[in-house]
Parts: C-alpha cells; structure tokens; sequence
C-alpha cells in the first residue's frame, strides 16, 4: 500500500536558520502530496500542496516541489521563526483511497 | 466559513466503557474522515464516509464504529473502552475526498482510565 517515510526527530534550530524536512513515498498511482503542521493542543493546518509533477506548493516560507522522479516532497524554509515551531507531516492521498497517509511527523523547535 | 467543529473536546471514561464523538464538517462539504492520533502509532486513518457511505475503513478492531447522517454530520463510536483507546481523534473533511485537500477539526481527546 501507499506510504509516507519523513524524517526522524525531534529537530532543533535557531531563529533565522535554514529548515529541510525530508519526505519519500511509495505510491501505486499518482497521489496528492500534502504537508500539515500541528501546534502544540490543536488539529492539524494544512501547509501546502502539490497535485502533480513539479508542482511547487508554498505557503508562509515554506516550499516544497513534488519529484516524482526521486518519489519526494521535501520541506523547506529559508529563515525559520520561533513561531514555527510545531510537529510538521508528510502525508500523501491517492485516487480511489479515500483516506490521507501520513508520515511520522517531525517535531521542530526553533529557539530565540 | 466556519472549520470543522468536533465535540466534545476532551473525555474521561473507564476501560469497558463505550464513546460517541460528534465532527460537524466545514460547509458544503461530504466527506468526512476520522483518524487515531497516538505517540506511539502516529496518525492511523480510521474510516470515511460521503454520502452516508462508508468508502474505505483502516485496520482497527469491530468496536470503532461510525456512521455519517444526511446533513453530511458524522459519529464514531468505540464500544468496550480499552487503556490503548486513549488518543486525540480528528475528524477531516473535504468536498469530495479522494485526492482533495482534507480540512481537520481540534481533535477530541480521550482519554481511558
């Protein structure tokens, strides 16, 4: 079946550095690719998106371009805030499923 | 438009129990998704309905339950309370599902004693 690997955490930063969060996936079809944040006693926010091939979704200073040569959607933010950090999801969604895969999720933490 | 409303927020029972919890999706939209939030498992998909259908249902035991009503409104039920049930359940919903983008309420946590 479909599957989301990210990541592992938990990953720490300091305010204005650089964030990449890896994520790779095994597909049958050709899926949706998601990225949803969840803050600390809420739901989770949708990110952003990408619906085919090299698709860039962004969102807030956060990118992420879906490869589906290298079957990838990494997340990335040029000059993070202690604003974001969060527990940050990979997840895919592919025709006929009806349901959301999602990664492990990874915990980032930017410090002041 | 109002977002997906999910209650009640937060639950206590006892193992033997069993548990309703209510999601109102956003608007419009038909279907809705329920998931299992645990620190160990992460996010498990639970089932999803549109149009009072049932279309897909993850890998948990007969006691979880659900149903979808005519105004779009569903329910999940889980009979027979275990220690292992104590997680944040989120409710999503989308216009359509499938590849759509699934909209998620606040979650209700429960918790199991």
């Amino acid at each position: 079946g479909d599957s989301v690997t990210q990541m592992e955490g938990p990953v720490t930063l300091s305010e204005e550095a650089f964030l990449t969060i890896n994520c790779t996936y095994t597909a049958t079809g050709y899926p949706s690719l998601f990225w949803y944040v969840q803050y600390p006693g809420e739901g989770l926010q949708l990110l952003l998106k990408a619906t085919k091939a090299d698709d860039k979704g962004s969102n807030k200073g956060f990118e992420a371009t879906y490869r589906k040569e290298t079957t990838s959607f990494h997340l990335e933010k040029g000059s993070v805030q202690v604003s974001d950090s969060a527990v940050y999801f990979c997840a895919l969604s592919d025709l006929g499923d009806y349901k959301l895969s999602f990664g492990a999720g990874t915990t980032v933490t930017v410090r002041a | 438009k109002a977002g997906v409303t999910q209650t009640p927020r937060y639950l206590i029972k006892t193992r033997g129990q069993q548990v309703t919890l209510s999601c109102s999706p956003i608007s419009g939209h038909r279907s809705v998704s329920w998931y299992q939030q645990t620190p160990g498992q992460g996010l498990q998909f639970l089932f999803e309905y549109f149009s009072e259908t049932q279309r897909n249902k993850g890998n948990f035991p007969g006691r979880f339950s659900g149903r979808q009503f005519s105004n779009s409104r569903s329910e999940m039920n889980v009979s027979t309370l275990e220690l292992g049930d104590s997680a944040l359940y989120l409710c999503a919903s989308s216009t359509q599902g499938g590849k759509e983008t699934q909209y998620f309420g606040p979650g209700t946590r429960l918790l199991v004693l």
